[in-house]
């Protein structure tokens, strides 16, 4: 069945610090991937998407991740994360069939002055 | 730009009761998809509609029903409401242009809480 894998529940960086945000994923055909953010009781906002091309993909907020086919990883990226950066992030997978979207449990980023 | 619109926003009811939710997709677009996030949960598929026919159905209560009008809007209509029916309801919708995949854009949400 097709699943994502957020290993990290939480994760607590220093503003300034760089960011890694793992995500694996198990799907048997083409992966639609998308990183999406949501600030407490908010919506879902896309950060980024990678759908075909170049495996390192650019999004909004400075944000980028870079997909391995071989390692079935999607993980996001910042170099300098800002107090403003903090919220929850979901990684998902779109399904060929249907189109529908499965989501990781997500990671709640803490950042820290 | 247009964007995915729901209402209401947020609803309080009584368990037992019913809701409806309504979704308005961006214009031309013919596919709306249904999730529900529960507190501290990722969002789960409910149900998706293309061109006013049920395209997929993920793990939608029994109680739950739902459909696509005319116009593209769709309405999540939920009866005998339980508290566990408390989440955050997101709407989507994408165009069906009959491309491998076609990328979803999100509502704001409809908050229900069931007290």
């Amino acid at each position: 069945a097709q699943s994502v894998t957020q290993p990290d529940i939480h994760i607590t960086v220093s503003e300034g610090a760089s960011l890694e945000l793992r995500c694996n994923y198990s799907y048997g055909a083409t992966p639609y991937l998308f990183w999406y953010v949501q600030s407490p009781g908010q919506g879902l906002q896309l950060l980024l998407k990678y759908f075909s091309g170049d495996t390192l993909v650019q999004g909004i907020k400075g944000f980028e991740a870079e997909f391995k086919r071989s390692q079935s990883s999607f993980n996001l990226r910042k170099p300098s994360v800002h107090w403003s950066d903090a919220a929850e992030y979901f990684c998902a997978v779109g399904m060929e069939y249907g189109n529908k979207l499965v989501f990781g449990a997500g990671t709640i980023l803490r950042v820290k002055s | 730009a247009a964007g995915v619109i729901q209402s209401p926003r947020h609803l309080i009811k009584e368990k037992r009761e019913t809701a409806t939710l309504k979704c308005y997709p961006i214009p031309r677009h013919d596919t709306v998809y249904w999730y529900q996030q529960g507190p501290g949960q990722d969002p789960q598929f409910l149900i998706s509609f293309y061109e006013k026919m049920q395209s997929d159905k993920g793990s939608i209560p029994d109680r739950f029903s739902a459909q696509q009008f005319s116009d593209y809007h769709s309405e999540l209509n939920m009866s005998s409401l339980e508290l566990g029916d408390s989440a955050l309801y997101f709407c989507a919708s994408s165009p069906g242009t009959g491309a491998t995949y076609n990328e979803q854009f999100f509502g704001p949400g409809t908050r229900l809480t069931v007290l």
